[in-house]
């Protein structure tokens, strides 16, 4: 899973700040997840997105988050105006789409808010 | 969404053979059962899937009921690197290759010597 690349590894923002967390995925994936998980629980699924297109938004709290897949670039997970409650780690996973069954995940990013 | 029950810990002896077990009772007919693993401090690892035959490679087996309600993976001998969270998954089709994959709360898989 080493192909999927995330940044920053750690993050600390204060209450109120944004955070923007970023994704590069394996190289020819066109499918990106991003997952939420809190300390000792597992995997929240957050957000489903391919190039340019969100394809499920169900697990995306309606306020102060977003997520985008651009044509060209990373994706991105922000939060905007962050709280305590946002700390956690978050995991973003591709694949290929057609053919591609295997999802590979990042490292994820630990947020921190104080 | 579909979901998965699995136990919350199991233990194991190094070396013997581990089954863990996964219930899916609500999978229908295009779910395609996965299993990840995540390390501590890693994000998860794809382990193996399938649809509805048994499964194997090189890091595990797949042993899924005839009606498709329950899977077990298989870890053949277990090695303290084994020691994890194992997730079940059902893996869910949207349209075209669109699929989800939604994470239940897994197995913490314990190997002792």
């Amino acid at each position: 899973n080493a192909g999927v690349m995330q940044n920053p590894r750690h993050l600390v923002r204060r209450r109120g700040q944004e955070a923007r967390l970023r994704c590069s995925p394996m190289k020819g994936h066109s499918h990106v997840y991003w997952y939420r998980q809190l300390p000792e629980e597992g995997l929240k699924f957050m957000v489903y997105l391919q190039k340019e297109n969100i394809i499920d938004e169900s697990g995306m709290p309606k306020e102060r988050f977003s997520a985008e897949f651009p044509k060209e670039g990373p994706s991105i997970l922000r939060i905007q105006q962050v709280v305590r409650g946002d700390s956690a780690a978050y995991f973003c996973a591709s694949f290929a789409g057609t053919g591609g069954i295997e999802a590979f995940f990042g490292q994820g990013t630990r947020l921190t808010v104080v | 969404d579909a979901k998965t029950t699995q136990p919350n810990s199991m233990e194991s002896n190094e070396e013997e053979p581990v089954h863990l077990p996964c219930n899916h009772s609500t999978i229908s007919g295009t779910d395609y059962i996965h299993w990840y693993r995540q390390l501590p401090s890693q994000g998860p690892e794809y382990v193996i899937h399938g649809l509805t035959s048994n499964v194997n490679n090189r890091m595990a087996s797949l042993a899924i009921a005839e009606d498709r309600k329950s899977s077990t993976l298989i870890l053949h001998r277990a090695t303290l690197r084994d020691a994890a969270v194992y997730y079940c998954i059902l893996r869910v089709l949207y349209t075209g290759t669109a699929s989800k994959l939604t994470f239940g709360t897994g197995t913490r898989l314990q190997v002792t010597l």
